[in-house]
């Protein structure tokens, strides 16, 4: 199973762009690239998935380079109330659920 | 339409009690998951039913935890004896995917967990 590495934590300030890389080294070729948001007292939330270059939905962006070794989460224009924890999962059907690691904490400042 | 039931939100046990969790996944869903989630840490997962059957349990200590889907639409989870270490959020998840050999994950849909508490 592939395992992510990501930072620990981020800070940037409303109406930036965030942008969060995971690092995925021993990506599989039937591996897909999830992000979940998590805010405190919840459970995670599904925010995008992807597997080669480019998704975007209403909320981010990922960015999948040729290699796949990596990817950026991009969230435009921040809030506050986007301070959450933000976790980047590989893998396909039959495994991705696995492994989640500490995923990074993004703090938001006015 | 109505997300993952989860119950209670909060329990408070003595180490060496028995507590229960309840998990009611989103109508339809084949696949349920349980995971657990100490402070600070990314979900671990439990246990996966696929309808009423365990599709993976290597995660689960077994010696005091246990799980059941009966009837392939809730769930229970279930502690006895209770640790110290076990003081955590439990996660339900459900999905509307198989797991099958490969291909697109799709979405979880987690609850909102319940927080147990051992003194």
């Amino acid at each position: 199973l592939a395992k992510t590495t990501q930072p620990i934590s981020m800070d940037s300030y409303e109406g930036q762009e965030v942008n969060i890389t995971c690092s995925h080294n021993n990506i599989a070729t039937n591996d897909y690239i999830t992000w979940y948001q998590q805010f405190p007292s919840q459970g995670p939330r599904f925010i995008i998935q992807g597997y080669k270059t480019k998704v975007t939905n209403e909320v981010a962006s990922l960015f999948i380079p040729a290699d796949r070794k990596s990817s950026t989460l991009s969230l435009p224009r921040v809030s506050l109330s986007d301070t959450a924890v933000y976790y980047c999962l590989v893998g396909d059907n039959s495994n991705y659920q696995l492994i989640w690691g500490a995923g990074t904490k993004l703090i938001i400042k006015p | 339409e109505a997300g993952v039931a989860q119950s209670p939100r909060y329990k408070i046990i003595e180490k060496r009690q028995s507590v229960a969790f309840w998990c009611n996944p989103i109508s339809g869903h084949a696949t349920l998951y349980w995971y657990q989630q100490i402070l600070g840490q990314g979900p671990k997962l439990l246990i996966q039913f696929q309808n009423n059957g365990v599709v993976d349990d290597s995660q689960l200590p077994k010696d005091r935890f246990s799980a059941e889907r009966l009837k392939g639409v809730d769930s229970t989870l279930k502690i006895q004896p209770a640790k110290l270490e076990d003081s955590a959020v439990y996660l339900c998840a459900s999905s509307p995917r198989s797991k099958t050999s490969g291909g697109e994950t799709g979405e979880l849909f987690f609850g909102e967990g319940s927080r147990l508490t051992v003194l």
